[in-house]
């Protein structure tokens, strides 16, 4: 069965402080994986995608990286800010079918 | 660019009622899919489209759910009847193929 775990479930860490998400998923066969954030009661919104030929993606604080041989991936969010509080999910996108599979995601509270 | 625009944004219902959703996607992009998103869990696949094709429908239930994309651009998601446990946000997202999903603000949907 694919599936894709996200760890921690939960994290309130102070601002300023560095972090990292994780994102373990079961199949090989993966064409890319995205990152997102989805604040209370929106939609998702696209933070990063990484091409399965790809090792990291950067955008502004945020940093994503991919090892397909060990199935996981690691979303870095430099300097945190309150405004960082949110959901944070990862989706894996089989290679064919481009069929996305989704974590359940981490909810991350930056305190001010 | 215009994003993913769902209606309608909230919709309650009573149990054995039918209820539709629509979904415009990004121009150009080929791929559209509908997402379930239940309260505390990542979003999971009920149908995906290439053009006006079915790529992958292997999570939709079909007893009761029915999507058609019309002339591979907008696309409609029908739930009829509807269960207590149907009670979640649909999100509809595009993309070009294999490329960046993006995704709709979602509709909330409330069976009581």
């Amino acid at each position: 069965k694919q599936e894709v775990t996200q760890i921690p479930a939960a994290l309130s860490v102070p601002e300023g402080e560095n972090l990292v998400l994780n994102c373990s998923f079961t199949d090989s066969a993966i064409y890319n994986l995205q990152w997102f954030r989805q604040d209370p009661g929106k939609g998702l919104t696209s933070l990063l995608l990484i091409q399965s030929s790809q090792r990291e993606q950067t955008s502004g604080r945020l940093n994503a990286s991919l090892d397909k041989s060990s199935g996981r991936s690691t979303l870095y969010i430099a300097a945190s800010q309150p405004g960082d509080s949110a959901t944070y999910l990862c989706a894996r996108a089989t290679s064919g079918t481009y069929k996305y599979i989704f974590g359940t995601g981490t909810r991350l509270k930056v305190l001010a | 660019e215009a994003g993913v625009a769902q209606s309608p944004r909230y919709k309650i219902i009573e149990k054995r009622q039918s209820v539709a959703f629509w979904c415009n996607p990004i121009s150009g992009h080929a791929t559209l899919y509908w997402y379930q998103q239940i309260l505390g869990q990542g979003p999971k696949l009920l149908i995906q489209f290439q053009n006006n094709g079915v790529v992958d429908d292997s999570q939709l239930p079909k007893d009761r759910f029915s999507a058609e994309r019309l002339k591979g651009v907008d696309s409609t998601l029908k739930i009829q009847p509807a269960k207590l446990e149907d009670s979640a946000v649909y999100l509809c997202a595009s993309s070009r193929v294999a490329r960046e999903q993006f995704f709709g603000p979602g509709t909330r949907l409330t069976v009581l």
